[in-house]
C-alpha cells in the first residue's frame, strides 16, 4: 500500500545552518506530495506542496522538489532560524490509487538552537 | 466557520466509558479526515469521508471506534469502552474536494483515559 518514510529525529541545528529532512514515498497512482508543519502548541498547517513530477514547492524559505525517479520529496532550507523549531510531516495524497486519503510520515522534530 | 473546529479540546475519562469527539469542518469542504497522534508517534489515519461516498474506515483500530458524518458536515468520532491506550490527540481535518487541495486541521481533542 501507499506509504511515506521520513528521517527520524530529532534534528538539532544551530541557527543559520542548512537543513535537509529526507522523505521518500511509495504510491500506486499519481500522488501529490506535501510537507506539513506543527509548531509547539499549534495545529498542523500546510508548509508546501507539489502536485506532479519535477514540481518544486516553496514557502517561508523552505523548498522541496518532487522527484519521481527517486520517489523522494526532501525538505530543505538554506538558513534555519530558531522560529523554525517544530515537527515536520511529509505526506502524500494518491489520486490514482484506491483512496484519496492523506498519508503521513511519522514526523521529524527540528530543534534550532541560537 | 473560519476554520476546523473540534470539541472538546480536552477530555479526561475513566477506563470503560464511552466518549464522543466532535468536528465541525470548514463550510463547503466535502472531504473530512480523522487522525490520531500519540505521544512520540506520527499521524495515524483513522477514517476518511468524501462527499456521499462510503467512508474509508480502513484505519479504525478496533470495532470500539466508529465515526459518522451527518448531512455532509459535522462529524462525530465515538470510542466505546475506552482503554488507556486510546489516550492520544485526535485530529480532524477537512479539504475542499478530493483533488490536490490542502487539508486544514483543527486544534485537536486531547483524550486522556485514566
Amino acid at each position: 500500500g501507499d506509504s511515506v518514510t521520513q528521517m527520524e529525529g530529532p534534528v538539532t541545528l544551530s541557527e543559520e545552518a542548512f537543513l535537509t529532512i529526507n522523505c521518500t514515498y511509495t504510491a500506486t497512482g499519481y500522488p501529490s506530495l506535501f510537507w506539513y508543519v506543527q509548531y509547539p502548541g499549534e495545529g498542523l498547517q500546510l508548509l508546501l506542496k507539489a502536485t506532479k513530477a519535477d514540481d518544486k514547492g516553496s514557502n517561508k524559505g523552505f523548498e522541496a522538489t518532487y522527484r519521481k525517479e527517486t520517489t523522494s520529496f526532501h525538505l530543505e532550507k538554506g538558513s534555519v532560524q530558531v522560529s523554525d523549531s517544530a515537527v515536520y510531516f511529509c505526506a502524500l495524497s494518491d489520486h490514482g490509487g484506491a483512496t484519496n486519503k492523506l498519508i503521513f510520515g511519522t514526523g521529524t522534530l527540528l530543534a534550532v538552537q541560537p | 466557520g473560519a476554520g476546523v473546529s473540534q470539541s472538546p479540546s480536552n477530555k479526561v475519562t475513566e477506563k470503560g466509558k464511552d466518549v464522543e469527539l466532535r468536528c465541525d469542518p470548514i463550510s463547503g469542504h466535502t472531504a473530512l479526515y480523522w487522525y490520531r497522534q500519540s505521544l512520540g508517534q506520527g499521524l495515524e489515519f483513522l477514517i476518511y469521508f468524501q462527499g456521499n461516498s462510503a467512508p474509508d474506515k480502513s484505519g479504525l483500530p478496533s470495532d470500539r471506534f466508529s465515526a459518522e458524518r451527518t448531512g455532509g458536515s459535522v462529524s462525530t468520532l465515538t470510542i466505546q469502552r475506552t482503554q488507556q491506550e486510546d489516550s492520544a490527540v485526535y485530529l480532524c481535518a477537512s479539504s475542499l474536494d478530493r483533488d490536490r487541495t490542502e487539508a486544514f486541521f483543527g486544534q485537536g481533542t486531547r483524550l486522556t483515559v485514566v
